[in-house]
């Protein structure tokens, strides 16, 4: 059974950063593309970034370029996403979503993290 | 950027017919892919690929593709198919490279 199940959210104040993580299994990690999406509260959702199954390729959503990295270990099947100059707008639900590859959407889903940018 | 439009709500009694609209520039030519998210849970993959249904989704999930509009239909809807639903493209050309429609409330009467 596919499972994706993130961590790390919480409360940080406007400025600060946060690492959120995703485990998992039930299917070889290192065959697909991993993906960060996120949604506000009372939002809808928002694609973050990407990255390919060898990490070759990293894409972000302009929201977040410079300020969010994404990376993966495919040794400990975990995805990564550090968080740095959070801002109150960054607080969200964070999934962690697999893509199927064929034509890019997203097969299977985390249940989220939520990170709350506040002072 | 590429925008995916859909009605903010749809309201249908049980046993009806409910669509979902989503519009875009020649939507068409894309492959679109439908989630469905009730409160408090992860989305869930419906439809893929404008019409083909994931392994587990009831064959009364169907969705088309064509000009600029691309629909979700459910038939015999439940009281269970109460959620939010989302439309999704993706555009190698397009920031972002992931595109979602603005979701549209499934409301059962």
């Amino acid at each position: 059974e596919v499972q994706l199940v993130e961590s790390g959210g919480g409360l940080v104040k406007p400025g600060g950063s946060l690492r959120l993580s995703c485990a998992a299994s039930g299917f070889t990690f290192s065959s697909y593309s991993m993906n960060w999406v996120r949604q506000a509260p009372g939002k809808g959702l928002e694609w973050v970034s990407s990255i390919s199954s060898s990490s070759s390729y990293i894409y972000y959503a302009d929201s977040v370029k410079g300020r969010f990295t994404i990376s993966r270990d495919n040794a400990k099947n975990s995805l990564y996403l550090q968080m740095n100059s959070l801002r109150a707008e960054d607080t969200a639900v964070y999934y962690c979503a697999r893509d199927t590859g064929v034509n890019r959407h997203f097969d299977y889903w985390g249940q989220g993290t939520l990170v709350t940018v506040s002072s | 950027s590429y925008v995916l439009t859909q009605p903010p709500s749809v309201s249908v009694a049980p046993g009806q017919t409910a669509r979902i609209t989503c519009g875009g520039n020649n939507i068409g030519s894309k492959s679109v892919h439908w989630y469905q998210q009730k409160p408090g849970q992860a989305p869930v993959l419906v439809v893929y690929d404008d019409s083909d249904r994931p392994s587990g989704i009831p064959e009364r999930f169907s969705g088309s593709n064509s000009g600029n509009t691309a629909t979700l239909t459910i038939s015999r809807v439940e009281a269970g198919d109460e959620a939010d639903y989302y439309c999704q493209v993706w555009d190698s050309s397009s920031d972002p490279l992931y595109v979602f429609g603005t979701g549209t409330k499934v409301t059962v009467l």
